[in-house]
């Protein structure tokens, strides 16, 4: 059975950083591409970025690009999401899902990011 | 501001058939495949139909996807109760350096 765990959520200060992680269970972890989607509160869903299985490729939205950085680890099971620079907007819930391109297959629960003073 | 244009809202009764509409341009819809999700609140996106029209296994056969052009649809017929739901279209748009792009999503109420 798929399963995909986030974590890392929680309150930061605007300029602040903050490390989301996702691990991943059931499947060939580095067969599959990986994104990162976000949910602002009461809004819409919103693409984040995403990588291919090996790491090497990697997309990012206008909204995040220079600010955040998507990574993975194979041997772990893990997809990052490290985001620097945090703005009042980067404050949703952000969910791992399997996939890419929009075929997102599987999403984890979701952890919130509360960018406040 | 979505890339990718869905109507706010629609509605119907138990047992009716209702669409929901997505409109994108040749970059997005018109190159790549639609993907349709279902999210009940308080929870995840659920995938309801991936490449256009293709149902996962475990999503009952009166939601039905289709494509043309550069426009997509999910169709939902016997409405039940519990499809009440918001609803998004998802595809990748090949401009700039390529991006993941979502509808604004539909709520969709069952009177």
């Amino acid at each position: 059975e798929v399963q995909l765990v986030d974590s890392g959520g929680g309150l930061v200060q605007p300029g602040g950083s903050l490390r989301l992680s996702c691990t991943a269970s059931g499947f060939t972890f580095s067969n599959y591409a990986m994104s990162w989607v976000r949910q602002a509160p009461g809004k819409g869903l919103e693409w984040v970025s995403c990588i291919s299985g090996s790491g090497a490729g990697t997309n990012y939205a206008d909204s995040v690009k220079g600010r955040f950085t998507i990574s993975r680890d194979n041997s772990k099971n893990t997809l990052d999401l490290q985001m620097n620079s945090l703005r009042a907007e980067d404050t949703a819930v952000y969910y791992c899902a399997k996939g890419r391109y929009g075929d997102y297959g599987y999403w984890g629960q979701g952890t919130l990011v509360t960018v406040s003073s | 501001q979505s890339v990718l244009t869905q109507p706010p809202s629609t509605s119907g009764a138990p047992g009716q058939r209702v669409t929901i509409s997505c409109s994108g341009v040749y970059s997005n819809i018109g190159s790549n495949y639609v993907y349709w999700f279902q999210q009940l609140p308080g929870t995840a996106p659920k995938v309801l139909i991936y490449r256009d029209n293709q149902r996962p296994s475990g999503v009952p056969d009166r939601f039905s996807g289709s494509k043309s052009g550069t426009s997509a649809s999910l169709a939902i017929s016997g409405l039940r109760s519990e499809d009440e739901a918001d609803y998004y279209c998802a595809a990748w748009d090949d401009s700039l350096s390529g991006r993941g792009v979502f509808g604004g999503g539909t709520k969709l109420t069952v009177l």
